[in-house]
């Protein structure tokens, strides 16, 4: 198994381009997210998806839209990217439940100039 | 003030010396979760636990519900432990929850030789 993988691991963006991120698993989890990370914050929920169908916002939504394409994938579209978009983005995957475990990708880093 | 906290932020410490890692949280939670950040940014999952105390290996956590506090301890510490440790919580009563959590801000841990 690959667990969660991302793609791409770099990318450099000018202000206004857009991108989108992939996520897949092959763990047949339910739920998938999509978190950034900055330097002194804990990492910031973005979108989760509860199941195959379904999104919700986190914490920190705007300017990005995410889509679940199936079970195994679920991307995250930046449509003018901003410098305050700078970060490293992880997705993670889990089973439906409160006794599953959250499996995380490898990150994203994205630095917008 | 942050829901999760955990202290210290940075702790350098020699190889084989004992390790304490603190994390207080300040909402009803039904799971509390360790993880480990690689110097290469992968992040695992350590421990999940709701009461008591887990042990793997060198690595101990424990939880105290009523004292909204949890300790990650490391023995015989080595250099290959040098990681960064993140607490994060599962809030017990979080509208439309589907297992969101609540990162720390994580503690840096070198370990020399």
């Amino acid at each position: 198994n690959a667990g969660v993988t991302q793609t791409p691991k770099f990318q450099v963006l000018k202000t206004g381009q857009s991108m989108t991120l992939q996520c897949a698993q092959d763990m047949n989890h339910n739920s998938m997210y999509w978190y950034r990370q900055d330097p002194g914050m804990g990492l910031r929920l973005i979108y989760y998806s509860a199941s195959e169908g379904t999104t919700d916002k986190g914490e920190v939504p705007n300017g990005y839209n995410v889509s679940r394409l199936n079970k195994r994938e679920f991307s995250l579209r930046l449509e003018s990217a901003a410098p305050s978009q700078t970060s490293v983005y992880f997705c993670a995957s889990k089973l439906a439940g409160e006794v599953y475990e959250q499996y995380f990708g490898p990150g994203t880093r994205l630095t917008v100039t | 003030k942050n829901e999760v906290e955990q202290s210290p932020q940075n702790l350098t410490a020699q190889e084989g010396e004992f390790i304490t890692i603190n994390c207080s949280y300040s909402v009803g939670i039904s799971a509390l979760h360790w993880l480990q950040q690689h110097p290469g940014g992968g992040i695992v999952s350590l421990f999940m636990l709701s009461s008591g105390k887990k042990k793997h290996g060198r690595l101990i956590a424990t939880i105290n519900i009523q004292e909204k506090h949890s300790s990650l301890h490391i023995t015989a510490s080595h250099p290959r432990d040098s990681a960064v440790y993140i607490c994060a919580v599962k809030p017990s009563n979080y509208g439309g929850s589907q297992g969101n959590l609540i990162f720390g801000k994580g503690t840096k841990l070198s370990v020399k030789p």
